[in-house]
């Protein structure tokens, strides 16, 4: 079946530490984005790619890093310069030409 | 101010409701409209799709889009149990620089009682 596949469901980060999100599709779509979701915030779109090798800053890239080597895959990193990184993550991705995105289930980073 | 703001709710509603969720915007330049359902601590999914202004009907849900005053709504009829979600409006521009980029609402989270 295709989709949108994220790990882990649940991560724990310690202070200081970097940790890597995983974000993989089987879509074959063209463009993916990494959204944080907070408590009465939204989405709010961290960074995004419309073709590989080339990504461009969302709303709140600051602390953050991404890295598009292969259509199927776009990783998160989120760096200790992210002062609050609690929160919910999730991919998505869009076919081009098209509007609507597919998310994946999300993977919740609680810092430790 | 944000450019998409939606009602923050929460609402409760009994079963069988008709339920109405709404959001306003901006920015003149959006032309597509969405509505994606969000369970508890799952992805959100798309539930309604809509280009420029109108109505759309798909089941028990009606996607209204005004673009003159800037506001769309969703509507549930017969509401269930099952519905009980958190609903969250998003739009994107035609074109440009901002292609395929979605910006959403803060999402209205709804419970459907028995």
């Amino acid at each position: 079946d295709g989709g949108i596949t994220q790990s882990p469901k649940y991560l724990f980060r310690k202070e200081g530490q970097n940790v890597t999100l995983s974000c993989e599709q089987n879509l074959n779509h063209d463009a993916m984005y990494w959204y944080r979701q907070d408590p009465g915030q939204g989405l709010r779109l961290i960074y995004y790619s419309q073709i590989v090798n080339d990504f461009q800053k969302g709303d709140i890239a600051e602390g953050y890093s991404v890295s598009r080597e292969k259509k199927e895959s776009f990783p998160l990193t989120v760096t200790s310069a992210q002062k609050n990184p609690t929160a919910f993550y999730l991919c998505a991705s869009r076919l081009q030409g098209g509007y609507g995105y597919t998310f994946g289930s999300g993977t919740r980073l609680t810092v430790v | 101010q944000k450019e998409v703001e939606q009602d923050p709710g929460p609402l409760s509603v009994p079963e069988g409701a008709i339920v109405s969720l709404n959001c306003t915007y901006s920015n003149s330049a959006f032309q597509y409209f969405m509505w994606y359902r969000q369970y508890s601590r799952k992805g959100p999914e798309l539930l309604m799709y809509t280009y420029s202004s109108g109505n759309k009907e798909d089941g028990r849900f009606t996607a209204q889009v005004d673009k003159s005053s800037k506001y769309i709504s969703l509507f549930i009829r017969d509401s269930q149990p099952s519905d009980s979600a958190t609903y969250l409006c998003a739009m994107s521009v035609a074109g440009g620089t901002s292609y395929g980029k979605l910006t959403f609402g803060q999402g209205t989270i709804l419970t459907v009682h028995p």
